[in-house]
C-alpha cells in the first residue's frame, strides 16, 4: 500500500526552530511537496522537492531523502501567523498526490 | 503564477438540494482537475480524478451518481453533490494540475441543513 506519516501535532514558542517529519511509502516518486493550510482555507505551496538534498526559501527550509523514503520541514523564527496545518504530499508513478494527514502546528507566545 | 478560481467559496442550504461547484483555471488549460473532501482537523482525501472530454476516474469508496462531475472544457470542471444531506457537510477543494504540480482553488465549505 502507500502511506505517508507525519506527527498529528506540534507545539513550539515564537521565535524558535521546529522541523516536521514526513516517512512515504509510495509505488513511484516523482516529488514531494510541502503545503501549509489555514483552518478553513485551502492549502498553500510551500516547496517542492524531487532530488535529494536541502531546498532553502527564506524561513522555510525542505530536505528530501529519497532513499530513506523521508523529508522534512524547517521552519525558523518563528512567528504566530505560522500556526497551522503543514502537508506533506508525495507524487506517485501516477501522478495523483498522495497527502500524508498533515501536522498541527502551535506557535506560542 | 496559476490561478485556480473556485465558486462558491460557502454554500448552506437544505437537504435534498443539489449543489453545483465549479473549478476554473484562469491562466492555464487543465486536461485534468482534480476534486478533494476534507472534513474538520483531516487531510486531503481525493474523491475523483476530472479528466476533460472523458468520464471522470472516481476513488474507491465514492458515489458516482452522488458526486457528478463534468469537465466540458479545458478549464472547467464542475462538481454537482446531488440530493445533499448533512453527513455531505465539508469542505470540498478542487485543484488544476500543470506539469507535475496541483494548483488549488480556495475550497468551497458545504454546509448542509
Amino acid at each position: 500500500g502507500q502511506n505517508i506519516d507525519q506527527p498529528t501535532e506540534m507545539t513550539a514558542t515564537e521565535g524558535a526552530i521546529v522541523q516536521i517529519n514526513c516517512t512515504y511509502q509510495t509505488s513511484g516518486f516523482n516529488g514531494l511537496f510541502w503545503y501549509q493550510q489555514h483552518a478553513g482555507e485551502a492549502p498553500t505551496f510551500l516547496s517542492y522537492n524531487v532530488l535529494d538534498g536541502l531546498e532553502e526559501k527564506g524561513r522555510f527550509s525542505s530536505f528530501l531523502s529519497r532513499s530513506k523514503g523521508y523529508s522534512y520541514l524547517l521552519l525558523k523564527e518563528l512567528q504566530m501567523k505560522d500556526s497551522a496545518s503543514y502537508l506533506c504530499a508525495v507524487i506517485p508513478r501516477d501522478y495523483k498526490y498522495i497527502f500524508g494527514t498533515g501536522t498541527r502546528l502551535k506557535v506560542l507566545a | 503564477g496559476a490561478v485556480v478560481s473556485q465558486h462558491p467559496s460557502w454554500v448552506i442550504c437544505k437537504s435534498g438540494t443539489s449543489v453545483k461547484i465549479e473549478c476554473r483555471s484562469l491562466d492555464f488549460q487543465a486536461t485534468t482537475m482534480f476534486w478533494y473532501r476534507q472534513f474538520p482537523k483531516q487531510s486531503l482525501m481525493l474523491m475523483a480524478t476530472s479528466n476533460e472530454g472523458s468520464k471522470a476516474t472516481y476513488e474507491q469508496g465514492v458515489e458516482k451518481d452522488k458526486f457528478l462531475i463534468n469537465h466540458a472544457s479545458l478549464t472547467l470542471s464542475t462538481l454537482t453533490v446531488t440530493s445533499a444531506h448533512p453527513e455531505d457537510s465539508s469542505f470540498y477543494i478542487c485543484s488544476a494540475r500543470r506539469d507535475w504540480a496541483q494548483h488549488f482553488g480556495d475550497g468551497t465549505r458545504l454546509s448542509i441543513l
